[in-house]
């Protein structure tokens, strides 16, 4: 089945523990994105990634780190989370950056920062 | 830079038509896109729009006028389940990676 995965699906955490949430796609997309979704501010892209080892800012990415090593997997990093970054937040996945492909979204990981 | 405009909520009952609108700013436009998003849950693909005019998908349909720079989801039949958040999302050519630039979604409640 052809799928965005992530995990973890629910995080607790505190103030400084460094975390990493994945995010897998069986799809062979070239482009990956990270996003957050807060009340009331809709979905904010973090970052993204045109292909392998090609990523870059989104419009919110302080405190957040990703890499992109291989093809069909996307970790999003928080080095030192705090309370600010507590969030839902969503993996995505579309076969190229533009066009008409719509992008395929992971079920999302529900993050809480103590 | 880019603006969407979406109402934060609306309501209908079942069976009724509902339309729902997005205007949007954006220097670069290549496409429109709108999501359903139930509570919770990732948002899942309805449309996408990048002409002028209707498409038309069963009970869903997206129009677009892009002089206008306004778009509307309408939604036919309604049913229960249709209760859920809706997202205009705009493609920008000059946005970094030709990112998706999301409203901030209307959230429609069904009820019978």
């Amino acid at each position: 089945e052809a799928q965005v995965t992530q995990n973890p699906r629910y995080l607790i955490t505190v103030t400084g523990k460094k975390l990493t949430v994945t995010c897998s796609q069986n799809m062979n997309h070239e482009y990956m994105s990270w996003y957050r979704q807060d009340p009331g501010l809709g979905l904010r892209q973090i970052y993204y990634s045109m292909n392998v080892e090609v990523t870059d800012k989104g419009d919110v990415p302080e405190g957040y780190k990703v890499s992109r090593k291989e093809k069909r997997n996307f970790p999003l990093i928080l080095e030192s989370p705090s309370p600010n970054q507590t969030s839902l937040y969503f993996c995505a996945s579309s076969p190229r950056a533009g066009g008409r492909e719509t992008q395929y979204f992971g079920p999302g990981t529900r993050l809480l920062v103590l | 830079g880019q603006n969407i405009d979406q109402p934060t909520e609306m309501t209908a009952t079942e069976g009724a038509i509902v339309q729902i609108n997005c205007t949007y700013q954006t220097s670069g436009f290549n496409g429109l896109f709108w999501y359903q998003q139930h509570a919770g849950e990732a948002p899942t693909f309805l449309s996408y729009n990048v002409l002028d005019g209707l498409e038309e998908k069963g009970r869903f349909s997206s129009f677009l006028s892009r002089s206008k720079g306004y778009s509307y989801l309408l939604l036919k039949e309604l049913q229960m389940k249709d209760s859920a958040s809706y997202l205009c999302a705009v493609r920008d050519r000059n946005q970094a990676g030709t990112a998706l630039i999301f409203g901030k979604g209307t959230t429609l409640s069904v009820s019978s």
